[in-house]
C-alpha cells in the first residue's frame, strides 16, 4: 500500500538557519505530494504541493520538488523563523479517492 | 469561505457511551473526509463521501464507527460503546472534485478522550 516516511523529529534550529525535511514515499500510480503544518493549538494547513514529477511547491518561503527517480519531497526553507516552529507533516494522494496518507510528522523548534 | 468546522471540540465521555461528532464542511465542496489522528501519528482516514455517497468504508476502525451525510452538506461520525483506545483527534476535511490537485482543507478536529 501507499506509506510516506518523514525525518524523525525533534529538530531544533537557530533563528535565520537552512531547513530541510526528509520526505520519501511508496505508492502505487502517480501520487500528488503535499506538505501540512500544524501550529500549536490549531488545525492542518495546507503549506504547498506539487502534482507531477519534477514540479516545485512553494509557499511563505517554503519549496519541496516532486521528484520521481527519487521518490522525494523533500521541504526546504532558506532561513527560518520562529513563527515557523510547528509539526511539519508530509503527505501523498492517489487514486479516485485521493484520500491523504501522511507521514509521522516532524516537530520543528525553532529558537531566536 | 468560512473554512470547515466541527463540533464539539472537545468530548469526554465514559466507557460504552456513544459519541457523535458534526462537520460542515466549506459550502461548495462535494467530498468530506474524516481521519483519525493520535498523539504524535499523522492522520490515518477513515471514510469520505462525494455528495451525500459514502464511497469508501472499509478502512473504520470497526463496526462500532458509522459515518452518514444525508443531504450531501454536513457530516456526522458516530462512534458506539466507546473504548479507551478510540481516545484521539478527529479530524474532517472537504474538498472539490473541480479544483485541480484535490486539496483538502481541515476543520480545527474533535478531541475525544474516553475516560
Amino acid at each position: 500500500g501507499d506509506s510516506v516516511t518523514q525525518m524523525e523529529g525533534p529538530v531544533t534550529l537557530s533563528e535565520e538557519a537552512f531547513l530541510t525535511i526528509n520526505c520519501t514515499y511508496t505508492a502505487t500510480g502517480y501520487p500528488s505530494l503535499f506538505w501540512y503544518v500544524q501550529y500549536p493549538g490549531e488545525g492542518l494547513q495546507l503549506l504547498l504541493k506539487a502534482t507531477k514529477a519534477d514540479d516545485k511547491g512553494s509557499n511563505k518561503g517554503f519549496e519541496a520538488t516532486y521528484r520521481k527517480e527519487t521518490t522525494s519531497f523533500h521541504l526546504e526553507k532558506g532561513s527560518v523563523q520562529v513563527s515557523d516552529s510547528a509539526v511539519y507533516f508530509c503527505a501523498l494522494s492517489t487514486g479516485s479517492a485521493r484520500q491523504l496518507t501522511f507521514g509521522s510528522g516532524t516537530q520543528l523548534t525553532v529558537l531566536p | 469561505d468560512t473554512g470547515v468546522s466541527q463540533n464539539p471540540r472537545h468530548k469526554i465521555t465514559k466507557r460504552g457511551q456513544n459519541v457523535t461528532f458534526r462537520c460542515d464542511p466549506i459550502s461548495e465542496h462535494n467530498r468530506l473526509y474524516w481521519y483519525r489522528q493520535t498523539l504524535g501519528q499523522g492522520p490515518e482516514f477513515l471514510t469520505y463521501f462525494q455528495n451525500e455517497a459514502q464511497l469508501e468504508k472499509s478502512r473504520l476502525l470497526s463496526d462500532r464507527f458509522s459515518a452518514e451525510r444525508p443531504k450531501g452538506s454536513f457530516s456526522t461520525l458516530e462512534i458506539q460503546r466507546t473504548e479507551q483506545g478510540d481516545s484521539a483527534m478527529y479530524l474532517c476535511a472537504s474538498s472539490d472534485t473541480g479544483q485541480a490537485g484535490y486539496e483538502q482543507y481541515f476543520g480545527p478536529g474533535t478531541r475525544l478522550t474516553v475516560t
